[in-house]
């Protein structure tokens, strides 16, 4: 079956632009989660979305925020960008109890 | 090759060698752990998972060791070869009450291994 789709891969923003990013979980699958991975920090944890709803959030600001649709797509949306937000941002799907994570190949954003 | 902690260390091995990547984990409470590799450009790759009630699971040359009382958890690659070469991650699963549960990370051992 087909693997977990990240749209785009690479972005190329300005401060002070929003962004909005696109993941397609595996067939069947009902969780999605949103990772940060930065040289420095590692994989930060953003949130987790279950059947269109948040059901885990980790430690960053509001400008962070996130959706899941019907078919369990779902997008993470990063407003009022800052050159720190520049990272690699990784989702991961699964079934949602607790195990099998699969991972997207990430977008690149860059802020400039 | 042995390598400890948390902050990205590099583990440089031979070709053919056996590697063994170490993580500490955080939680006592954590009942599920999971070894990732991830390779340059791409998203995080699952090598091997093991729960709390073992301590020792192989896969395919490799084995993940589970040591609750000092929480801590190995990954041992056997005959090491070059398409190895990557970071690797160990994640804990802390219980929650019901499936409200979200990966630890460690910050990853980068391991070059050199033909």
């Amino acid at each position: 079956k087909a693997g977990v789709t990240q749209t785009p891969r690479y972005l190329i923003k300005t401060r002070g632009q929003q962004v909005t990013l696109s993941c397609s979980p595996i067939s069947g699958h009902r969780s999605v989660s949103w990772y940060q991975q930065t040289p420095g920090q590692g994989l930060q944890f953003l949130f987790e979305y279950f059947s269109e709803t948040q059901r885990n959030k980790g430690n960053f600001p509001g400008r962070f925020s996130g959706r899941q649709f019907s078919n369990s797509r779902s997008e993470m949306n990063v407003s009022t960008l800052e050159l720190g937000d520049s990272a690699l941002y990784l989702c991961a799907s699964s079934t949602g109890t607790g195990s099998g994570y699969t991972f997207g190949s990430g977008t690149r954003l860059t802020v400039v | 090759g042995e390598n400890v902690g948390l902050h990205l260390p590099t583990l440089s091995v031979q070709e053919g060698d056996n590697s063994i990547i170490n993580c500490a984990y955080s939680n006592s409470a954590s009942d599920y752990f999971i070894w990732y590799k991830q390779e340059s450009g791409k998203g995080p790759q699952f090598i091997i998972d093991i729960r709390s009630n073992m301590d020792k699971r192989q896969g395919q040359r490799v084995t993940v060791l589970l040591n609750k009382t000092v929480k801590h958890l190995s990954l041992q690659i056997a005959a090491t070869q070059p398409g190895d070469s990557a970071v690797y991650f160990c994640a804990e699963n802390p219980y929650n009450a019901g499936n409200n549960r979200k990966l630890i990370w460690g910050l990853g051992t980068s391991l070059a291994v050199n033909p």
